[in-house]
């Protein structure tokens, strides 16, 4: 079965500094890979995510994410926070398309970003 | 709607008691899929719709959950006979088509059950 180890469940930053949130996982076949992000009282949304390709990805405010095959891993990172990025940031992985996928999702156990102004 | 809607946001349910959760996916959507998120976890799958049709059910962490969608739109989730470690907040997603083709479910904001 596969599993999602985020490193750290929360993470205290200053804003403008740099960011990277630790996400490995398990699964040795083709996978998708996903950046979901809860902001304060609000539902999950998707950041970013990789099918296949370039393994840089880019998402939405600034946020990216790389994915390292050979390490299992797809870290999320921004180059300069914002107390705006204050959330709760959630990886995930699915079994790839062309499989018995149908976007069943497996995520991690989350990881907290408070910035501080 | 414009999203994905769910009632109630909050249930208090005395332990034994049944309760039903609904979800009201984005109109046109396919794929329907129920999580549950414990306190300090994340999202963890519970069951799938591919219109009506329930395709997995592999995630219902016993007999007493029940979910259902019997016109391919909305959805209830049903507990019976809660147990305090049934609480947790309850997650309903939808995917136009197949989320894994497409890559991005749509959350609700969920339904959180506390049972006593």
């Amino acid at each position: 079965a596969q599993s999602v180890s985020q490193h750290n469940h929360h993470v205290i930053l200053s804003e403008a500094a740099s960011l990277e949130l630790g996400c490995n996982y398990s699964y040795g076949g083709t996978v998708n890979l996903f950046w979901y992000v809860q902001y304060p009282g609000q539902h999950l949304q998707l950041l970013l995510k990789y099918f296949s390709g370039d393994p840089l990805v880019k998402g939405i405010k600034g946020f990216e994410a790389e994915f390292i095959k050979s390490k299992f891993s797809f870290n999320l990172r921004k180059p300069s926070v914002q107390w705006s990025d204050t959330a709760e940031y959630f990886c995930a992985v699915n079994e790839g398309a062309g499989g018995t996928s149908y976007g069943k999702l497996t995520f991690g156990q989350g990881t907290i970003l408070t910035v501080h102004p | 709607g414009a999203g994905v809607s769910q009632s109630p946001r909050y249930k208090v349910a005395k332990r034994g008691q049944d309760v039903a959760l609904r979800c009201d996916p984005i109109s046109g959507h396919v794929s329907l899929f129920w999580y549950q998120q414990a306190l300090g976890q994340g999202p963890e799958f519970l069951t799938y719709f591919q219109n009506e049709a329930q395709l997995d059910k592999s995630g219902l962490p016993s007999d007493r959950f029940f979910a259902e969608r019997p016109e391919g739109s909305v959805s209830t989730l049903k507990i019976q006979r809660t147990q305090q470690e049934d609480s947790a907040v309850y997650l309903c997603a939808s995917s136009l088509g197949l989320a894994g083709l497409t890559g991005e479910l749509f959350f609700g904001e969920g339904s959180r059950l506390t049972v006593l």
